[in-house]
């Protein structure tokens, strides 16, 4: 049972355009969320977090939304920037300490 | 500055030995966490420990695997009997000592090879 989904596996943006990264999630538990980023052969970075009593979090370039309606998440990264071509995960957690992560979303920001 | 360290980076068992793989959390945390990243998955939650404590196995599997986390030194995630199915990518992730913080970081990860 896939409690967060990234239902896209790869996403395409040109640089200096504006990537949106798309999370959905069905455990009504989760009260706190977080996108990471991922190179190839290191570990996940931290990006930004949102408590679900915020709809919105916003840090430099990255910005995440928060539906809790629709219990879905979204991180905005604008401008793109070649260096933001990684593989991007979102995770969540319900009160306790562990992480539930999605399948991740490839972004690949070109010239 | 150092953050969660990791090793060994690469470890190559053949089946039925045992791996041994080490994860120094940042420093002043005092909370460990470990995942494992099959191919083409996402990270799947392990155990989390605090200092002698384990507080959730629920990710654990049965048999074969072991953690550890004592009051001197490095967690260890402990594999015995080593099958080719355990071939993964391991990561550890801390967090701080108080507080409801929820913010973990990882580390570089441990890429185990079953032969």
């Amino acid at each position: 049972d896939q409690q967060v989904k990234q239902n896209s596996p790869s996403l395409s943006v040109q640089e200096g355009r504006i990537s949106i990264l798309n999370c959905d999630y069905t455990n009504s538990m989760f009260d706190y969320f977080l996108w990471y980023k991922k190179y190839p052969a290191e570990g996940p970075t931290f990006l930004i977090s949102i408590s679900s009593i915020k709809d919105k979090n916003e840090d430099g370039r990255f910005t995440v939304f928060l539906n809790k309606s629709a219990k879905h998440l979204s991180l905005h990264i604008v401008p793109s920037q070649p260096g933001d071509s990684a593989v991007y995960f979102c995770a969540a957690s319900a009160n306790t300490d562990k992480l539930i992560f999605g399948t991740g979303t490839r972004l690949q920001v070109f010239p | 500055n150092a953050g969660v360290m990791q090793n060994p980076r690469h470890l190559v068992r053949r089946r039925g030995q045992e791996a041994r793989l080490r994860c120094s959390p940042m420093k002043g945390h005092s909370h460990v966490y470990w995942y494992r990243q099959l191919p083409e998955e996402g990270l799947k939650f392990m155990v989390y420990l605090q200092k002698e404590n384990i507080i959730d196995e629920s990710g654990m599997p049965k048999e074969r695997f072991s953690a550890e986390f004592p009051k001197e030194g490095p967690s260890i995630l402990r594999i015995q009997q080593v099958v080719r199915g355990d071939s993964a990518a391991y990561f550890c992730a801390s967090s701080p000592s108080k507080g409801r913080a929820k913010t973990q970081y990882f580390g570089p990860g441990t890429r185990l090879l079953v032969l």
